[in-house]
């Protein structure tokens, strides 16, 4: 059946170090959401991405849908103690625009 | 403020105590989802309505109920709770469909059956 990757599942850097997180599906997406959940929290959406090679920019985050629509990417750069969270990918299901697959998330820790 | 309000936060409860954790939207969004969240399995649907009267399973529907009588509430029920519903439960909505519009989580209900 349809599978959502995130790698990696830990992310530990440095305060000002830069991180990615990997979304990758085994299938073709008409869309992929991110959302960030912070340590206690409830999980934020950050943004959507529709379109083919589509890159979208929120201050220090960058998001980028890959060519085939198969996987994506979450770029930070510079990290804050801020930044601290899990972030999710959410697909949507076979082509069922009522239901989304998650990724387990990325948990980014840093040190300030 | 927009928002999505869940009750209660925390919840301790006894095998076999029938028990609802509500759910409240004012956004006036058609969609509303719970999911529940384990540790290594990530967030898994229960069930979802696409509007009022209109209900439908998830992943993981065992054990649950729900109801959407008005388009801001969608109570979920746990008629005879087990430890194994022992989870962080998550209500979320969406102006329109699920996978397509972003989703405004509650706060969340840590429930603890015993």
């Amino acid at each position: 059946g349809q599978q959502v990757m995130q790698i990696p599942q830990y992310q530990h850097v440095q305060e000002g170090e830069d991180f990615t997180t990997y979304c990758n599906s085994s299938t073709t997406l008409s869309n992929i959401q991110w959302y960030k959940q912070r340590p206690g929290g409830h999980p934020v959406f950050l943004i959507q991405l529709v379109k083919s090679g589509e890159v979208k920019k929120q201050k220090r985050l960058t998001f980028q849908f890959g060519e085939a629509k198969k996987n994506s990417s979450l770029h930070i750069t510079a990290t804050q103690t801020t930044d601290v969270g899990t972030y999710f990918c959410a697909v949507p299901r076979g082509g069922n625009n009522r239901k989304l697959i998650w990724g387990l998330g990325t948990s980014l820790a840093v040190n300030p | 403020e927009a928002q999505v309000t869940q009750n209660p936060r925390y919840l301790i409860t006894v095998t076999g105590k029938k028990l609802t954790v509500t759910c409240s939207q004012n956004m006036n969004h058609e969609y509303m989802s719970w999911y529940r969240q384990d540790p290594g399995l990530g967030l898994r649907q229960i069930y979802y309505s696409m509007n009022v009267e209109v209900t439908d399973k998830g992943d993981v529907p065992e054990g649950y109920k729900v109801s959407r009588k008005e388009k801001r509430n969608f109570p979920l029920i746990l008629e005879s709770p087990s430890p194994n519903q022992t989870s962080l439960y998550f209500c979320a909505s969406s102006f329109q469909t699920g996978a397509e519009t972003p989703l405004h989580f509650g706060n969340g209900t840590r429930l603890t059956v015993t």
